[in-house]
């Protein structure tokens, strides 16, 4: 069964680098899913962010496209978020979560997803 | 920059029936792509509750059903109970915005 866990610092100041790494166990990164991060500002709802592909194929949300930047390490089965030049606008809950595919196709649901580490901008 | 649009939220009764609402437009839901559903408990992660409009993953139980018409989708709580009290998102592909949309989110309250 795979699991996902989040991990990263807690506190980022104003205009700086958010950076998140997301441990993948119980499987290998390099299986055929997409593998994505997803944020949640407090009493807000979930707002799609990236994903990659173990080859390194990376899809961005348009709208963050330009600060986002998604990498996968295989051989420490985890893959990371980096989101440059924070605001406050980027306090949220962030999550990351698998894109399921299976024999061959990709479906357009996330069918695990990580406990989700929170993540304040703030001087 | 939620363009699926659920109602903010439902109540009910221990056993009664909910629905919640979930519209789109020719874009996404309307477009044909499938919608699918998550259950997000106070303080947890979302869950995938419904796939592809209305399949049941593993383990949820059939008190859950969801369902797809034109530019909306629903999903359907009968037999409510306490621990259904939740905030529920849908969630769909958009193909003009080239990426995955949610909800705007609906909280369950079991009075």
């Amino acid at each position: 069964q795979v699991q996902l866990q989040e991990s990263g610092p807690g506190l980022v100041k104003p205009s700086g680098t958010l950076s998140l790494t997301c441990a993948v166990s119980g499987g290998s990164i390099s299986s055929s899913n997409w593998w994505s991060w997803i944020r949640q500002p407090p009493g807000k709802g979930l707002e799609w962010i990236g994903e990659i592909y173990h080859s390194g194929s990376t899809n961005y949300n348009p709208s963050l496209k330009s600060r986002v930047t998604i990498s996968v390490d295989k051989s420490k089965n985890q893959f990371s978020l980096k989101l440059s030049s924070v605001t406050a606008a980027d306090t949220a809950v962030y999550y990351c979560a698998r894109r399921y595919c299976s024999g061959g196709s990709c479906y357009y649901y996330m069918d695990v997803w990580g406990k989700g580490t929170t993540v304040t901008v703030s001087s | 920059q939620s363009v699926l649009t659920q109602p903010p939220s439902v109540s009910g009764a221990p056993g009664q029936r909910v629905t919640i609402s979930c519209t789109g437009s020719s874009s996404n839901i309307g477009a044909g792509y499938d919608v699918h559903w998550y259950q997000q408990l106070p303080g947890t992660a979302p869950k995938l509750l419904i796939y592809g409009n209305s399949n049941r993953p593993s383990g949820v139980p059939d008190r859950f059903s969801g369902s797809k018409s034109g530019t909306s989708a629903s999903l359907a709580i009968t037999g409510l109970q306490a621990e259904d009290e939740a905030d529920y998102y849908c969630q769909s592909y958009d193909s003009s915005l080239s990426f995955y949309v949610f909800g705007t989110g609906t909280k369950v309250t079991v009075l």
